[in-house]
């Protein structure tokens, strides 16, 4: 099993729709989440954080569920602009004690006008 | 404005060739780390270093070296570079072991 694991997609959805993505992570032990965008050939921009009370900016809405180790990122009214791959990162300890980022291999995301 | 920066931008290069990429940051970040990435595995930890002359290895350090002098800058080299190391090479630093890290714009290396 992949310590994090994404639905690759695509996601193709019309502007304005609202999309959801999951995300799924298997270290307990993780501390702290986060979501990036990515677009081609380009490299990795942070999106937001994630915190376990949820957060919310702008069209964003991320959210952490500890019990069932998953984060979810929740895009409403979707512009052309946000067709991009999106991935989530999971940061916790491992076994020798030191922190370690693990990457999900992406969701793409698709806003047709 | 802090930034972090990427040397060169594409290179290609002939299999046993030793091949340096250069990372500079000046976010003043103690942690720097390098990444690989290639089609259907996302985002690969090569080396990475906490401080000044503190390296670590990654889970794909097989082939790779860095070195940390100060701490703006953390090169990668390729000992002899193989056409498997072929990918897109990623540098960022982060301020603390568990916050957010930022990224390079990336070398594209082609090992023909």
């Amino acid at each position: 099993r992949k310590e994090v694991e994404q639905d690759p997609g695509p996601f193709n959805v019309p502007e304005g729709a609202t999309v959801a993505f999951n995300c799924t992570y298997s270290n307990s032990a993780s501390q702290s989440f986060f979501w990036y965008r990515q677009d081609c050939r380009k490299e990795p921009k942070l999106l937001m954080s994630v915190y376990s009370s949820g957060n919310e900016d702008g069209r964003f809405t991320a959210q952490l569920n500890r019990a069932s180790q998953y984060i979810s990122l929740l895009i409403r009214d979707s512009k052309l602009s946000d067709s991009a791959t999106y991935l989530c990162v999971v940061n916790g300890r491992n076994r020798s004690g030191t922190y370690k980022y693990i990457f999900g291999t992406g969701t793409r995301l698709k806003v047709l006008a | 404005d802090a930034e972090i920066t990427q040397s060169p931008r594409h290179k290609i290069t002939e299999t046993g060739r030793q091949v340096t990429l250069a990372c500079h940051q000046t976010w003043n970040h103690n942690n720097m780390f390098w990444y690989r990435q290639d089609l259907g595995h996302g985002l690969r930890l090569i080396h990475y270093s906490y401080g000044v002359h503190d390296t670590n290895k990654g889970e794909v350090s097989d082939g790779y070296s860095v070195s940390r002098s100060n701490t703006e800058d953390l090169p990668l080299t390729l000992e002899s570079a193989a056409s498997s190391q072929t990918s897109v090479y990623f540098c960022a630093s982060s301020g603390s072991a568990t916050g957010e890290q930022y990224f390079g714009p990336g070398t594209r290396l082609t090992v023909t």
